[in-house]
C-alpha cells in the first residue's frame, strides 16, 4: 500500500499571500490530521477531518482551514501568511489503532 | 505547562552505546502511549505503541517501558547505529493526541 503523501514537498511564498497544501491518505483510511511543527513549538495539532467533516480543531487562528473531499483526500489552506506560519506542515492518516504520518509540506514565508 | 514532557532535550553519543530516552506525562483519562521516530525533513514513525495495561513493547533494538502509575515512560535504544539519529517524540492519546517536543538524538561514529 502506499503511504500518505504530500504535495508540494517545499514552498516559498511572501507575507501577506495564501497557500494550500494537499494530502493524500493511505487507500482506505478516512481520518486525516494535519499538524503545523516548528523547532520552538514541536508538533501542534491542526485539525482532523473524517469522512468530510472537521472532527477536532486545535488552538489557530482562523486563517488555517481545511477540507476533505469524497475521496479521502484533503486540503489546508492558510491565507494572509505571516512569517511565523514558517514550519513543516504534516499530514497524518489512521486506522482506531494507528496513524501514520506523510512526507510533510516545509512552507517558508519571506 | 505542557502535558507531555520529555527529557533530555538532546542528546550526543557514540555508536554502539546504549541510551535511554524519558517522557513523564500528566494527560489524563489515558488511552494509550506512543514513540515516534523522525528523521530531519521527514514525517514521524512510529516505534511503539502501550496501551494502559502494557508494562514494556519491543521493536528491534527499541524497547519502551510505561508506568502508568507514576505516569512515566521510556523509550531504551540497544547498540546505537549512525542511523538512529533522529528526533524521538512521545504521544500520549487521551481525547487527543498530545506531543512532547521530543529527544534529539545523535549518533557519532
Amino acid at each position: 500500500k502506499a503511504g500518505v503523501t504530500q504535495t508540494p514537498r517545499y514552498l516559498i511564498k511572501t507575507r501577506g499571500q495564501q497557500v494550500t497544501l494537499s494530502c493524500s491518505p493511505i487507500s482506505g483510511h478516512r481520518s486525516v490530521s494535519w499538524y503545523q511543527q516548528t523547532p520552538g513549538q514541536g508538533l501542534q495539532f491542526l485539525f482532523e477531518y473524517f469522512s468530510e467533516t472537521q472532527r477536532n480543531k486545535g488552538n489557530f487562528p482562523g486563517r488555517f482551514s481545511g477540507r476533505q473531499f469524497s475521496n479521502s483526500r484533503s486540503e489546508m489552506n492558510v491565507s494572509t501568511l505571516e512569517l511565523g506560519d514558517s514550519a513543516l506542515y504534516l499530514c497524518a492518516s489512521r486506522t482506531s489503532y494507528e496513524q501514520y504520518f506523510g512526507p510533510g509540506t516545509r512552507l517558508t514565508v519571506t | 505547562k505542557n502535558q507531555v514532557e520529555q527529557s533530555p532535550q538532546s542528546l550526543i553519543i557514540l555508536e554502539g552505546k546504549n541510551c535511554t530516552l524519558q517522557c513523564n506525562y500528566t494527560v489524563s483519562p489515558f488511552s494509550n502511549l506512543r514513540w515516534y521516530k523522525q528523521d530531519t525533513g521527514r514525517g514521524p514513525v512510529s516505534l511503539t505503541i502501550m496501551t494502559f495495561s502494557e508494562n514494556t513493547k519491543s521493536n528491534g533494538r527499541y524497547t519502551a517501558t510505561l508506568d502508568a502509575d507514576t505516569k512515566q515512560s521510556s523509550l531504551h535504544i540497544t547498540a546505537s547505529q549512525l542511523s538512529d539519529s533522529a528526533s524521538y517524540i512521545c504521544v500520549v492519546s487521551a481525547r487527543d493526541m498530545r506531543f512532547g517536543a521530543g529527544t534529539r538524538l545523535t549518533v557519532k561514529p
